[in-house]
């Protein structure tokens, strides 16, 4: 079934470096755009970057510009998140997600990974 | 960017009985295809985000049809017309009409 599996969160030092990576399964992953989705510790849900199906295009959230990067690998199904320059604020359970029908609209995401945990502390 | 305000912020209900949210966005989320870009999700205890609605109104694949969604312009609602337990957790509205997309501060809903 369609899945997508979250990893490589970790407690990372105030401005160091992070990759995450989700990898897809059971469906056809570079014909979809991709989301990263973000959730501070008993916070609410802040939209992160989402990037084209090709990889063409990216846009990332103010609060993220100029030091994460999206990309993805269509080849090997998966796609990253590169966090440079970290800040504790950056802690949350970072999400991967698209919207697995055209209905729904590029940005209607219903399907979600589990989440991994970044905690960015000293 | 667009805001999204939901009220309230939380919502104790008797199971059987009606609960209803409302979300107010900055700007209207009708876009130029005739499409409304608001999405209703339920995030429930320890589990990532489900998506209820979608389209405004539309229920989404395997959603219970005491769900619905209303609205237009800027001016959304979320009903829920017999709460059950398994309704527990915390409701977000969300704009998928403009980058960035921005979600409502949540509504938490528990069991009274």
């Amino acid at each position: 079934q369609v899945q997508l599996a979250e990893s490589g969160g970790g407690v990372v030092r105030p401005g160091g470096s992070l990759r995450l990576s989700c990898a897809a399964s059971g469906f056809s992953f570079s014909s979809y755009g991709m989301h990263w989705v973000r959730q501070a510790p008993g916070k609410g849900l802040e939209w992160v970057t989402f990037i084209h199906s090709d990889g063409s295009n990216e846009n990332y959230a103010d609060s993220v510009k100029g030091r994460f990067t999206i990309s993805r690998d269509n080849s090997k199904k998966t796609l990253y998140l590169e966090m440079n320059s970290v800040r504790t604020e950056d802690t949350a359970v970072y999400y991967c997600a698209f919207a697995s029908g055209w209905y729904l609209g590029v940005n209607g995401m219903d399907v979600w990974g589990q989440g991994t945990t970044v905690t960015v502390s000293s | 960017d667009i805001v999204m305000t939901q009220t309230p912020l939380s919502l104790s209900v008797t199971p059987g009985q009606p609960a209803s949210i409302s979300c107010k966005s900055s700007q209207s989320l009708l876009h130029s295809d005739g499409k409304t870009y608001l999405y209703w999700y339920l995030q429930k205890p320890g589990q990532s985000p489900q998506l209820l609605i979608y389209e405004a109104s539309s229920r989404f694949s395997g959603v219970p049809n005491r769900f619905s969604g209303s609205g237009s312009g800027t001016d959304y609602t979320l009903k829920v017309s017999r709460v059950e337990a398994e309704d527990v957790g915390v409701y977000y509205c969300m704009q998928g009409l403009h980058l960035p997309i921005t979600f409502g501060q949540g509504t938490r809903l528990e069991i009274k």
